[in-house]
């Protein structure tokens, strides 16, 4: 089993709604991703957790809020977000954190704030 | 901080025909370079990847690049295309300084006609 599995697969939220991205794999994956892609661009990095522990912001707005509950499980929690949040939500994992190890990544969750 | 630059935002070709895509990176240090692809409505897939020892690289479905350090250069090769290929494909570079996060170069839209 090499997936990444994200629900939901689409989501339109209101700005003052609250939601959560959820994302699992069950490879043994000890390091967990998230990244954001707008239309047209590259993924950019959002965080990164090494077993369980944030270990990376990329001056992420508060707005999001990750979580890991476990090893095989990353949540996004989402709150107040703005219309130029939206985009394609994509979770990622490896076998660690060491910069040589090949990333997986999920179908993403496309999100739409109105 | 590394970045990654693609030279082809578009690129259009007949089946059979020779495929190259340019990427190039900029940083000082020890990286590991990867070609990722996102075919329409799925998810990002590693074409290949380099970490070390031999420069010219393998992947699958006939991919192959090759790492030219003094020109920080990996570049995608494939002799010959099909209308299959037809995708978006994303250099990707980490450095070993830090976690496994990846830079990615703004991607390369590939159409192939048949």
């Amino acid at each position: 089993d090499t997936e990444v599995t994200q629900t939901p697969k689409h989501l339109v939220m209101g700005m003052t709604n609250k939601k959560s991205l959820k994302c699992e794999q069950h490879m043994g994956h000890r390091a967990m991703y998230w990244y954001k892609q707008k239309a047209k661009k590259p993924p950019e990095l959002m965080f990164v957790y090494s077993y369980e522990k944030l270990s990376i912001n990329e001056s992420v707005p508060s707005r999001f809020s990750p979580e890991c509950p476990n090893s095989s499980l990353l949540n996004l929690h989402l709150h107040a977000l703005q219309p130029e949040d939206s985009a394609l939500y994509l979770c990622a994992s490896s076998q660690d954190s060491r910069a040589n190890t090949e990333a997986f990544f999920g179908q993403g969750t496309r999100l739409t704030v109105v | 901080a590394q970045s990654v630059s693609q030279h082809n935002h578009h690129v259009i070709l007949s089946e059979a025909a020779s495929l190259e895509l340019g990427c190039n990176y900029s940083y000082g240090g020890t990286v590991n370079l990867f070609w990722y692809v996102q075919y329409p409505g799925q998810h990002l897939q590693l074409l290949l990847k380099y970490f070390s020892g031999d420069p010219l690289v393998k992947g699958i479905k006939g991919f192959e690049a090759e790492f030219i350090k003094s020109k920080f250069s990996f570049n995608l090769r494939k002799p010959s295309v099909q209308w299959s290929d037809t995708a978006e494909y994303f250099c990707a570079v980490s450095t070993n300084s830090g976690y496994s996060t990846l830079t990615f170069g703004k991607g390369t839209m590939l159409l192939v006609s048949p």
